[in-house]
């Protein structure tokens, strides 16, 4: 099947500052991607949808100024989380479908984010 | 709006089977998802129901009935590897097409 890397896998930063999360699909090109964040014990909650070449878009209650998305290429979507604070702390998935494959989208390993 | 529901945890013995419930409401319904996750990790497809029915996929199975709202997956010969969250998921095509996640239902199996 596909493959979507992500990068980096775990992160540690001090609050305050900013971190970029890389999400590559290896063997595809991917026009959308999905950012999706999951707390310990609760399911992954869409952030935003990464679009190609245009803005992405939010889910209500998502900063887009605080959680800044680029899909430069149709392989490589970036969240950046800008001025991280410790509750900003989470497991962060971003997953692509495959436009040639209707119905299947594949998720990245994911990226464990811990602000101290 | 998307609501998903299905159960918090559920406990069921190796080698039995076990049947876990989703029920969902969504305005742009196109397709019901059902994922494995263990802890720490990405997610793992299982299967995609569009049209009513059963889809049997080996030691898996998933139900589907648009009508009702509902959706369950049906694990066989349970193994002790399958102790994970199964998470249900509503594609909806409203406003472009997104994937929502229910809570996760946590399977525990005993021996």
């Amino acid at each position: 099947g596909a493959v979507v890397s992500q990068h980096p896998s775990r992160v540690i930063c001090k609050s305050g500052t900013s971190v970029k999360i890389e999400c590559r699909s290896l063997d595809f090109q991917a026009t959308t991607m999905f950012w999706y964040r999951q707390f310990p014990k609760q399911s992954l909650m869409l952030m935003a949808t990464s679009n190609e070449g245009s803005k992405a878009t939010y889910e209500q209650g998502v900063e887009k100024d605080k959680f800044l998305i680029n899909h430069a290429s149709l392989t490589l979507s970036t969240l950046t989380v800008t001025s991280a604070h410790p509750e900003d702390s989470s497991f962060y998935i971003c997953s692509a479908p495959d436009r040639n494959v209707a119905y299947e989208q594949y998720f990245g390993p994911g990226t464990r984010l811990t602000v101290t | 709006g998307q609501n998903i529901d299905q159960p918090t945890e559920m406990t069921a013995t190796e080698g039995a089977i076990v049947q876990i419930n989703c029920t969902y409401q969504t305005s742009g319904f196109n397709g019901l998802f059902w994922y494995q996750q263990h802890a720490g990790e990405a997610p793992t497809f299982l299967s995609y129901n569009v049209l009513d029915g059963l889809e049997e996929k080996g030691r898996f199975s998933s139900f589907l009935s648009r009508s009702k709202g509902y959706s369950y997956l049906l694990l066989k010969e349970l193994q002790m590897k399958d102790s994970a969250s199964y998470l249900c998921a509503v594609r909806d095509q409203t406003g472009g097409f997104k994937t929502i996640f229910g809570a996760g239902t946590r399977l525990f199996v005993k021996a």
